[in-house]
């Protein structure tokens, strides 16, 4: 079974500070990746995904995560956060090429805070 | 684009009944639903799969019959807590997975944050 683990629980930035959100997985085989943000109060939106081809996905809002195999990490970036960025995010996966109910499989969250 | 709808969004009830959480796709065909649990601070857990037409296909530590689980038709899913007790409050969130507009995705739903007395 695959298992997420995301190390950074909690992280406060400031303005236009970068972001870096750790993301590590573990399964035997190929995985599609995801990246989820959770806005307070909101229902979870799918911020990027990789599923094969160029390991540097960019996705909405100016994020955009590296798959890096050999690492098993999947980690999230933005060069600049801005305040409405404040929200969890989670990093999840699920096994590649097993059809429509392939499940996925959710890290615990990162909770990110940007002060102003 | 596409939106998954939870109804009720909260819920609060008593101790021993039965509580009823709908999931609908609205305006593309969902051929699995997954229902999710989510303890404060902690990451979503998920508790079933659906595909339309068949059983609930449910992870290991999850009672079937306390969560029961239907999905009958390609638009609807529901997850009722039988007999609920204290330690079954929590935030329940189901996502669809289906084809939308010649793309397989999946979706979320808002949740459904039930608080049982």
């Amino acid at each position: 079974a695959q298992s997420v683990s995301q190390h950074n629980h909690h992280v406060i930035l400031s303005e236009a500070a970068s972001l870096e959100l750790g993301c590590n997985y573990s399964y035997g085989g190929t995985v599609n990746l995801f990246w989820y943000v959770q806005y307070p109060g909101q229902h979870l939106q799918l911020l990027l995904k990789y599923f094969s081809g160029d390991p540097l996905v960019k996705g909405i809002k100016g994020f955009e995560a590296e798959f890096i195999k050999s690492k098993f990490s999947f980690n999230l970036r933005k060069p600049s956060v801005q305040w409405s960025d404040t929200a969890e995010y989670f990093c999840a996966v699920n096994p590649a090429n097993t059809g429509t109910a392939s499940k996925l499989t959710f890290g615990t969250g990162t909770r990110l805070q940007v002060t102003l | 684009g596409a939106v998954v709808s939870q109804h009720p969004s909260r819920v609060i009830c008593k101790s021993g009944t039965s509580v009823k959480i709908e999931c609908r796709s609205l305006d593309f065909q969902a051929t699995t639903m997954f229902w999710y649990r989510q303890f404060p601070k902690q990451s979503l857990m998920l508790m079933a799969t659906s595909n339309e037409g068949s059983k609930a296909t449910y992870e290991q530590g999850v009672e079937k019959d306390k969560f029961l689980i239907n999905h009958a038709s390609l638009t609807l899913s529901t997850l009722t807590v039988t007999s609920a007790h204290p330690e079954d409050s929590s935030f329940y969130i189901c996502s669809a997975r289906g084809w939308n507009r010649a793309r397989e995705t999946q979706y979320f739903g808002p949740g459904t944050r039930l608080l049982v007395l």
